[in-house]
Protein backbone atom coordinates (compact mmCIF):
# COMPACT_ATOMS: atom_id res chain seq x y z
CA UNK A 1 0.00 0.00 0.00
CA UNK A 2 1.11 3.68 -0.91
CA UNK A 3 2.38 5.72 2.34
CA UNK A 4 3.20 9.45 2.37
CA UNK A 5 5.32 10.87 4.87
CA UNK A 6 6.07 14.21 6.06
CA UNK A 7 8.88 14.16 8.73
CA UNK A 8 8.99 17.77 9.95
CA UNK A 9 5.58 18.15 12.16
CA UNK A 10 6.65 22.00 12.79
CA UNK A 11 8.51 24.45 10.49
CA UNK A 12 9.53 28.09 11.55
CA UNK A 13 10.88 30.93 9.01
CA UNK A 14 11.69 34.06 8.59
CA UNK A 15 9.08 36.60 6.95
CA UNK A 16 11.05 36.95 2.79
CA UNK A 17 13.14 34.22 3.29
CA UNK A 18 12.54 30.62 1.73
CA UNK A 19 11.56 27.79 3.21
CA UNK A 20 11.55 23.66 2.29
CA UNK A 21 8.76 21.42 3.38
CA UNK A 22 9.86 17.76 3.12
CA UNK A 23 7.92 14.76 1.70
CA UNK A 24 8.62 11.26 0.95
CA UNK A 25 6.28 8.58 -0.36
CA UNK A 26 6.42 4.70 -0.93
CA UNK A 27 4.51 3.32 -4.10
CA UNK A 28 5.11 0.53 -6.70
CA UNK A 29 3.39 2.66 -9.29
CA UNK A 30 5.04 4.06 -12.07
CA UNK A 31 2.54 6.64 -12.81
CA UNK A 32 0.73 8.87 -10.26
CA UNK A 33 -0.04 12.80 -8.96
CA UNK A 34 1.63 14.22 -6.26
CA UNK A 35 0.01 17.38 -4.41
CA UNK A 36 0.42 20.19 -2.18
CA UNK A 37 -2.06 21.34 -0.09
CA UNK A 38 -2.46 24.36 2.31
CA UNK A 39 -4.54 24.56 5.35
CA UNK A 40 -5.13 27.69 7.01
CA UNK A 41 -6.73 28.54 10.34
CA UNK A 42 -9.86 28.84 8.32
CA UNK A 43 -9.82 24.94 7.79
CA UNK A 44 -9.97 25.61 4.45
CA UNK A 45 -7.95 22.71 2.09
CA UNK A 46 -6.35 25.10 -0.52
CA UNK A 47 -4.93 23.24 -3.79
CA UNK A 48 -1.12 24.97 -3.76
CA UNK A 49 0.94 22.90 -6.28
CA UNK A 50 0.09 19.32 -8.90
CA UNK A 51 2.80 17.27 -10.26
CA UNK A 52 2.63 14.80 -12.77
CA UNK A 53 4.96 11.77 -12.27
CA UNK A 54 5.74 11.33 -15.79
CA UNK A 55 6.85 15.27 -15.77
CA UNK A 56 10.68 15.52 -15.38
CA UNK A 57 10.34 19.16 -15.04
CA UNK A 58 9.67 20.25 -11.32
CA UNK A 59 6.32 22.42 -11.04
CA UNK A 60 6.11 26.07 -10.31
CA UNK A 61 3.39 28.30 -9.11
CA UNK A 62 4.35 32.01 -8.15
CA UNK A 63 6.73 31.76 -5.04
CA UNK A 64 5.94 27.85 -4.93
CA UNK A 65 7.52 25.07 -6.73
CA UNK A 66 8.62 21.66 -5.68
CA UNK A 67 11.22 19.30 -6.12
CA UNK A 68 10.30 16.11 -7.27
CA UNK A 69 12.98 13.06 -7.30
CA UNK A 70 10.95 10.50 -8.30
CA UNK A 71 14.04 7.63 -7.88
CA UNK A 72 14.05 8.91 -4.49
CA UNK A 73 10.22 9.02 -4.01
CA UNK A 74 10.57 12.55 -3.11
CA UNK A 75 8.60 15.61 -3.23
CA UNK A 76 9.55 18.72 -0.78
CA UNK A 77 7.82 22.26 -1.63
CA UNK A 78 9.98 25.37 -1.58
CA UNK A 79 8.32 28.53 -0.46
CA UNK A 80 9.96 31.58 -1.54
CA UNK A 81 9.82 34.96 -0.08
CA UNK A 82 7.62 34.05 2.72
CA UNK A 83 4.79 35.67 3.61
CA UNK A 84 2.82 35.99 7.06
CA UNK A 85 -0.34 34.90 4.97
CA UNK A 86 1.43 31.65 3.81
CA UNK A 87 1.32 30.23 7.65
CA UNK A 88 -0.59 27.14 7.62
CA UNK A 89 -0.93 23.81 8.16
CA UNK A 90 0.97 22.03 4.76
CA UNK A 91 -0.38 18.61 3.61
CA UNK A 92 1.36 16.55 0.92
CA UNK A 93 -1.02 14.28 -1.00
CA UNK A 94 -0.36 11.30 -3.67
CA UNK A 95 -3.17 10.31 -5.95
CA UNK A 96 -3.49 6.42 -6.47
CA UNK A 97 -5.86 4.27 -8.64
CA UNK A 98 -6.91 3.23 -11.94
CA UNK A 99 -9.59 5.67 -13.80
CA UNK A 100 -12.55 6.03 -11.89
CA UNK A 101 -11.32 4.76 -8.73
CA UNK A 102 -8.38 7.46 -7.51
CA UNK A 103 -8.32 7.61 -3.83
CA UNK A 104 -5.95 10.25 -2.71
CA UNK A 105 -3.76 9.29 -0.20
CA UNK A 106 -2.35 12.65 2.34
CA UNK A 107 0.74 12.93 4.94
CA UNK A 108 0.42 14.00 8.16
CA UNK A 109 1.07 17.45 7.72
CA UNK A 110 3.85 20.23 8.69
CA UNK A 111 2.65 23.32 10.50
CA UNK A 112 4.38 26.10 8.85
CA UNK A 113 5.26 29.43 11.04
CA UNK A 114 6.12 32.78 9.51
CA UNK A 115 8.03 34.94 12.14
CA UNK A 116 7.61 38.70 11.34
CA UNK B 1 -18.93 29.25 -7.38
CA UNK B 2 -20.34 26.76 -4.08
CA UNK B 3 -17.98 23.94 -5.05
CA UNK B 4 -18.27 21.39 -2.50
CA UNK B 5 -20.76 21.96 0.68
CA UNK B 6 -21.04 20.73 4.05
CA UNK B 7 -23.86 21.01 6.63
CA UNK B 8 -23.62 21.30 9.47
CA UNK B 9 -20.18 23.27 10.43
CA UNK B 10 -19.97 22.69 14.28
CA UNK B 11 -22.37 20.01 15.65
CA UNK B 12 -22.55 18.31 19.58
CA UNK B 13 -23.75 15.05 20.11
CA UNK B 14 -24.07 13.13 23.26
CA UNK B 15 -23.13 9.44 23.25
CA UNK B 16 -25.16 7.17 21.44
CA UNK B 17 -26.75 9.95 19.84
CA UNK B 18 -27.19 9.60 15.63
CA UNK B 19 -26.23 11.93 13.32
CA UNK B 20 -25.92 12.29 9.32
CA UNK B 21 -22.99 15.00 8.01
CA UNK B 22 -24.61 16.40 4.51
CA UNK B 23 -22.63 16.84 1.80
CA UNK B 24 -23.16 18.08 -1.54
CA UNK B 25 -20.81 19.25 -5.02
CA UNK B 26 -22.12 21.23 -8.10
CA UNK B 27 -19.04 20.58 -10.47
CA UNK B 28 -19.96 17.58 -12.11
CA UNK B 29 -17.71 14.98 -10.71
CA UNK B 30 -17.92 11.22 -10.41
CA UNK B 31 -15.79 10.82 -7.02
CA UNK B 32 -16.72 11.93 -3.82
CA UNK B 33 -15.32 11.41 -0.75
CA UNK B 34 -15.36 11.36 3.34
CA UNK B 35 -12.36 12.36 5.65
CA UNK B 36 -11.96 12.61 8.87
CA UNK B 37 -8.77 15.16 10.69
CA UNK B 38 -7.36 14.60 13.94
CA UNK B 39 -4.59 16.12 15.55
CA UNK B 40 -1.19 14.66 14.15
CA UNK B 41 -2.69 12.23 11.86
CA UNK B 42 -3.55 14.13 8.62
CA UNK B 43 -6.55 13.48 6.54
CA UNK B 44 -7.63 9.72 6.76
CA UNK B 45 -10.14 8.25 4.46
CA UNK B 46 -13.20 6.70 5.95
CA UNK B 47 -15.39 5.82 2.75
CA UNK B 48 -15.33 6.62 -1.04
CA UNK B 49 -17.83 7.09 -4.11
CA UNK B 50 -16.04 6.19 -7.25
CA UNK B 51 -19.32 6.87 -9.05
CA UNK B 52 -23.09 7.33 -8.63
CA UNK B 53 -24.46 3.91 -7.38
CA UNK B 54 -20.92 2.78 -5.47
CA UNK B 55 -19.16 3.39 -2.38
CA UNK B 56 -16.17 1.99 -1.03
CA UNK B 57 -14.75 1.53 2.28
CA UNK B 58 -11.37 3.91 3.29
CA UNK B 59 -8.88 3.34 6.14
CA UNK B 60 -11.09 3.93 8.33
CA UNK B 61 -14.98 3.31 7.95
CA UNK B 62 -15.70 1.15 11.29
CA UNK B 63 -19.05 3.44 13.25
CA UNK B 64 -20.21 4.86 9.62
CA UNK B 65 -22.19 4.35 6.92
CA UNK B 66 -22.67 6.47 3.69
CA UNK B 67 -25.21 7.00 1.09
CA UNK B 68 -24.77 8.29 -2.13
CA UNK B 69 -27.44 10.20 -2.89
CA UNK B 70 -27.06 10.92 -6.66
CA UNK B 71 -24.19 12.53 -8.53
CA UNK B 72 -24.21 15.72 -6.15
CA UNK B 73 -24.92 14.12 -3.27
CA UNK B 74 -23.15 11.90 -0.70
CA UNK B 75 -23.73 11.70 2.76
CA UNK B 76 -22.17 10.49 6.08
CA UNK B 77 -23.96 8.73 9.08
CA UNK B 78 -23.23 8.38 12.85
CA UNK B 79 -25.58 5.90 13.99
CA UNK B 80 -24.34 5.60 17.47
CA UNK B 81 -21.66 8.00 18.15
CA UNK B 82 -18.77 7.57 20.10
CA UNK B 83 -16.21 10.13 21.90
CA UNK B 84 -13.84 8.76 19.37
CA UNK B 85 -15.44 9.63 16.87
CA UNK B 86 -15.14 13.48 17.89
CA UNK B 87 -13.06 14.82 15.08
CA UNK B 88 -13.07 17.04 12.05
CA UNK B 89 -15.15 15.59 8.73
CA UNK B 90 -14.15 17.06 5.51
CA UNK B 91 -16.13 15.62 2.69
CA UNK B 92 -14.27 15.77 -1.10
CA UNK B 93 -14.84 15.58 -4.69
CA UNK B 94 -12.66 15.04 -7.75
CA UNK B 95 -13.14 14.85 -11.35
CA UNK B 96 -12.29 11.38 -12.89
CA UNK B 97 -10.60 12.98 -16.39
CA UNK B 98 -6.90 11.96 -17.36
CA UNK B 99 -4.44 14.35 -15.76
CA UNK B 100 -3.86 15.88 -12.45
CA UNK B 101 -7.02 16.33 -11.05
CA UNK B 102 -6.99 17.84 -7.53
CA UNK B 103 -9.57 16.82 -4.76
CA UNK B 104 -11.91 19.70 -4.06
CA UNK B 105 -12.69 20.29 -0.17
CA UNK B 106 -16.09 21.40 1.86
CA UNK B 107 -15.11 23.53 4.95
CA UNK B 108 -15.17 21.09 7.10
CA UNK B 109 -17.73 19.95 9.98
CA UNK B 110 -16.23 20.46 13.87
CA UNK B 111 -18.11 17.29 16.05
CA UNK B 112 -17.88 16.72 19.71
CA UNK B 113 -19.03 13.90 21.44
CA UNK B 114 -19.52 14.09 24.83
Amino acid sequence: AQTVTQSQPEMSVQEAETVTLSCTYDTSESDYYLFWYKQPPSRQMILVIRQEAYKQQNATENRFSVNFQKAAKSFSLKISDSQLGDAAMYFCAYRTGTSGTYKYIFGTGTRLKVLA
Amino acid sequence: NAGVTQTPKFQVLKTGQSMTLQCAQDMNHNSMYWYRQDPGMGLRLIYYSASEGTTDKGEVPNGYNVSRLNKREFSLRLESAAPSQTSVYFCASSDIAAGAQPQHFGDGTRLSIL
